[in-house]
């Protein structure tokens, strides 16, 4: 079955240390994005990707990383210097060129930070 | 500026009966698109309708329709014969092209979460 997947469902980590979140996808898309939500709040772009090697800076970047080694793989980082950590994270893919853009989700990492 | 908004921050409806969530959108992109997404209590997005703007009819998929007013900029989602497990958090959310270098991303509001009641 083609998805996307992230590991692990949920995460605790201790203040001041990074953590990397995992997101794989096998549909073949060539764009991804990773988006945070806050309780009871929409979802806010953190960066997006539309080749390997290549990525941008979304509304939210202050604190995060990510690398595109292969297209398949999105991981990203929450650094030390993210001040709010604690959220539920979303990776995303699409098709670059399809009509609609649709992004298929992945199931979500929760990051508890303490 | 608020790009996308939805101002039901929750919406009641009795089972079998149908509800429109209301979503309204800023933009000065002539090319852009529309979507909604379901959010079960379990956080997996689920796609459910996607408007272009350049199209001219309304969008439907089974249950689910568009109500597209472009001069209003509006694009109110319709669920027709709710059920149980219809109820979810409902985002809206707004892809603009910017000169073909968007790359996709989108833009989403708030959120309306609805309670089907049997």
């Amino acid at each position: 079955d083609g998805g996307i997947t992230q590991s692990p469902k949920y995460l605790f980590r201790k203040e001041g240390q990074n953590v990397t979140l995992s997101c794989e996808q096998n549909l073949n898309h060539d764009a991804m994005y990773w988006y945070r939500q806050d309780p009871g709040q929409g979802l806010r772009l953190i960066y997006y990707s539309q080749i390997v090697n290549d990525f941008q800076k979304g509304d939210i970047a202050e604190g995060y990383s990510v690398s595109r080694e292969k297209k398949e793989s999105f991981p990203l980082t929450v650094t030390s210097a993210q001040k709010n950590p604690t959220a539920f994270y979303l990776c995303a893919s699409s098709m670059v060129g399809s009509v609609s853009y649709e992004q298929y989700f992945g199931p979500g990492t929760r990051l508890t930070v303490t | 500026a608020q790009k996308i908004t939805q101002t039901q921050p929750g919406m009641f409806v009795q089972e079998k009966e149908a509800v429109t969530l209301d979503c309204t959108y800023d933009t000065s992109d002539p090319s852009y698109g529309l979507f909604w997404y379901k959010q079960p209590s379990s956080g997996e997005m689920i796609f459910l309708i996607y408007q272009g703007s350049y199209d001219q009819q309304n969008a439907t998929e089974g249950r689910y329709s568009l109500n597209f007013q472009k001069a209003r900029k509006s694009a109110n989602l319709v669920i027709s014969a709710s059920q149980l497990g219809d109820s979810a958090m409902y985002f809206c959310a707004m892809r603009e092209t910017a000169g073909g270098t968007s790359y996709g991303k989108l833009t989403f509001g708030q959120g309306t979460i609805l309670t089907v009641h049997p």
